[in-house]
């Protein structure tokens, strides 16, 4: 299956830790990204290669993979990361996979 | 800086078509894969399609109705939408497929341009 699957909806209260997860059989052979999309925004680049934080991004923001799952670990979660995140990776055709997302919501 | 602008959106009726375009700058756009990917409204985003210098990809909705292409000449990408359906109605981005070490994601995106199929 060429799915990603995400929980809709997560809540974390402020600057606690939060873990989004993303499950999917692609996941085993390939890497995943996430993205965070906040209203009216393009999405944005957080994590890339299951865990590499690009630069500019707070390392609060951090990233794993094991077998089927991915995860984007949130740690000391902020008001300003509210915002929607996707997890992204590829199927055995190449194809560019999108999980359907993960509403945040930071309490 | 790396900046990726897209145009051409715009009200369409089902079954017209519209061509959008993805104007980049800051990097040697030749030797990016580059990519469509779409939101319809309060929805996730979809892939749509990619094109590199040796391949082109389209996720299985928009197969047969669209054509990516680009133009290295011009720094642009741009995505030819036929036989447009009211769930084609979303915001589309243009995003470049950065990599590094075996790693590909997408940065960084366009603002998007919205399209909306509707009679």
């Amino acid at each position: 299956s060429s799915e990603l699957t995400q929980d809709p909806a997560v809540s974390v209260a402020l600057g606690q830790t939060v873990r989004i997860t993303c499950h999917g059989d692609s996941l085993r052979s390939y890497y995943v990204s996430w993205y965070q999309q906040k209203p009216g925004q393009a999405p944005v680049v957080v994590i890339y290669g299951n865990n590499n934080r690009p630069s500019g991004i707070p390392d609060r923001f951090s990233g794993s993979s094991s077998g089927k799952t991915a995860s984007l670990t949130i740690t000391g979660a902020q008001a300003e990361d509210e915002a929607d995140y996707y997890c992204k990776s590829r199927d055995s055709n190449e194809n560019r996979v999108f999980g359907g997302g993960t509403k945040l919501t930071v309490l | 800086e790396v900046l990726l602008l897209e145009s051409g959106g715009g009200l369409v009726k089902p079954g017209g078509s519209l061509r959008l375009s993805c104007a980049a700058s800051g990097f040697t756009f030749s030797t990016y894969t580059m990519n469509w990917v779409r939101q319809a409204p309060g929805k996730g985003l979809e892939w749509v399609s990619s094109i590199s210098s040796t391949y082109i990809y389209y996720a299985d909705s928009v197969k047969g109705r669209f054509t990516i292409s680009r133009d290295n000449a011009k720094d642009s990408l741009y995505l030819q939408m036929n036989s447009l359906r009211a769930e084609d109605t979303a915001v589309y981005y243009c995003a470049r497929e950065a990599y590094s070490s075996g790693w590909y994601w997408f940065d960084p995106w366009g603002q998007g341009t919205l399209v909306t199929v509707s009679s």
